[in-house]
């Protein structure tokens, strides 16, 4: 079956513009997880959804970084007024659920660059 | 001091060597074991993962916890170009707490 999907690949914009991240998990999965990773920063964790309800926000960075997510499945991440050091990968995973946190399934990520 | 340390690297070896890339943690607390492999522009994919001391094979693989020196490891034995990757150790607490705590990732270069 198709794997994690993320939206767009690339994006690069102005320092100060707002961006929306899209994932699509995998089909039944329950658990959603969003990481950051930058170069010799490792995976940074920043919220997990379980279903549409999110128990763990503890990584968002600030309160420019917000995420939802709808119907069980797709989920968005907004970064209003982007700063420099807002560039990153971007990553979503999914797993079966919140017991099976140990496999998650990643997507390619999205390339976020503020210039 | 982090709960999970990884030295970075780069590490590079020749093909068919024996590779061996370990991590350390802080917290006794933790249960699962996991090794992801992420390539270039690609998200990160689980390799294995264990739960218990001791060692667990998958072909080439060889995953290796000990719990009493807090200390894991992975072997890749008969390295292959296509093994250049960089290897994240992940772990997780036991109980409710099932959030994963993640190395910085090694990386490694096997070169023909």
């Amino acid at each position: 079956g198709a794997g994690v999907s993320q939206s767009p690949s690339n994006k690069v914009t102005e320092k100060g513009k707002d961006v929306e991240l899209r994932c699509d998990p995998i089909s039944g999965h329950t658990a959603l997880y969003w990481y950051r990773q930058s170069l010799g920063q490792g995976l940074e964790f920043l919220i997990y959804f379980q279903g549409n309800s999110a128990p763990d926000k503890s990584g968002l960075p600030s309160d420019r970084f917000s995420a939802e997510r709808t119907g069980g499945s797709v989920s968005t991440l907004t970064i209003q007024r982007t700063q420099q050091e807002d560039s990153a990968v971007y990553l979503c995973a999914s797993s079966l659920g919140r017991r099976s946190s140990y496999e998650q399934y990643f997507g390619p990520g999205t390339r976020l660059t503020v210039t | 001091q982090k709960e999970v340390e990884q030295d970075p690297g780069p590490l590079s070896v020749p093909e068919g060597a024996i590779v061996s890339l370990n991590c350390t943690y802080s917290n006794s607390a933790f249960q699962y074991f996991m090794w992801y492999r992420q390539y270039s522009r690609k998200g990160p994919e689980l390799l294995m993962y264990t739960y218990s001391s001791g060692n667990k094979e998958d072909g080439r693989f060889t995953a290796q916890v000990d719990k009493s020196s807090k200390y894991i490891s992975l072997f890749i034995r008969d390295s292959q170009p296509s093994d250049s990757a960089t290897y994240l150790c992940a772990i997780r607490y036991a109980g409710n707490n099932r959030k994963l705590i993640w190395g910085l990732g090694t990386s490694l270069a096997v070169n023909p």
